[in-house]
């Protein structure tokens, strides 16, 4: 068990609808990361908040946004689903920028369907 | 900008045997070196990590790793797998002095490992 934490597992949902997934990192880390992982695409960095504010931004769709909280816990919300954007959701966290503690954990992944 | 390569999708093996798991990258700065595995339905696990020092790293389940910086590579190995190593395995990267930032993970390789 890496600590972090998604919900829910599994999402099955129509074209055109908006989700939201989330993710608790684990206990003490400042960092979260959303990625999406595909067949095609492999796994895609989409966006990274520290403390709160966003750090950097990959691979995202405009149609996807994502905020942490402060507690520390994410979302990252999908809106106007098309059928590609099917794919496994993950969430990772790790405890600070910098320094040599690089080690990212990740969670067990949201499986996103879009029918 | 880092990139990955991993050179073979796909290495099916028999139990016992010795596997290599091929990882390129591409970099202009200083970079850290990971490999992650994942298990079917499962999140990824970091097996090992280079940060610096000696070039070859031991990690979890056997596995260890050289970091050949003339070839820019981090080749995975293990000298006898087991049918419990099948999984999908995904090295990444990201540069040394940006540490905290996403890692940059290749497409991955996929392990069957068969009797």
């Amino acid at each position: 068990d890496s600590g972090v934490t998604q919900t829910p597992k599994h999402l099955i949902t129509a074209t055109g609808q908006r989700v939201t997934l989330r993710c608790s990192p684990r206990s003490g880390d400042l960092s979260v990361y959303w990625y999406q992982q595909s067949l095609d695409q492999g796994l895609q960095f989409l966006i990274q908040y520290y403390n709160g504010e966003e750090r950097a931004k990959g691979n995202i769709l405009e149609r996807f946004s994502a905020q942490q909280f402060p507690d520390l816990h994410s979302e990252l919300n999908l809106s106007s689903l098309e059928l590609g954007d099917s794919a496994l959701y993950f969430c990772a966290s790790s405890p600070r920028v910098g320094g040599k503690n690089t080690e990212a954990f990740f969670g067990q992944g949201t499986r996103l369907t879009v029918v | 900008a880092q990139s990955v390569t991993q050179l073979d999708s796909q290495v099916p093996v028999f139990e016992e045997a010795p596997v290599e798991l091929r990882c390129n990258y591409s970099s202009s700065v200083s970079v850290y070196l990971f490999w992650y595995v994942q298990y079917p339905n499962q999140g990824l696990q970091l097996l090992l990590k280079y940060l610096s020092g000696s070039t070859l790293v031991k990690g979890i389940n056997g596995f260890e790793a050289e970091f050949n910086k003339s070839q820019t590579s981090f080749h995975l190995r293990k000298p006898s797998v087991h049918i419990s190593d099948t999984a999908e395995y995904f090295c990444a990267v990201i540069p040394a002095n940006q540490a905290g930032t996403a890692l940059i993970f290749g497409k991955g390789t996929t392990l069957s490992v068969s009797s």
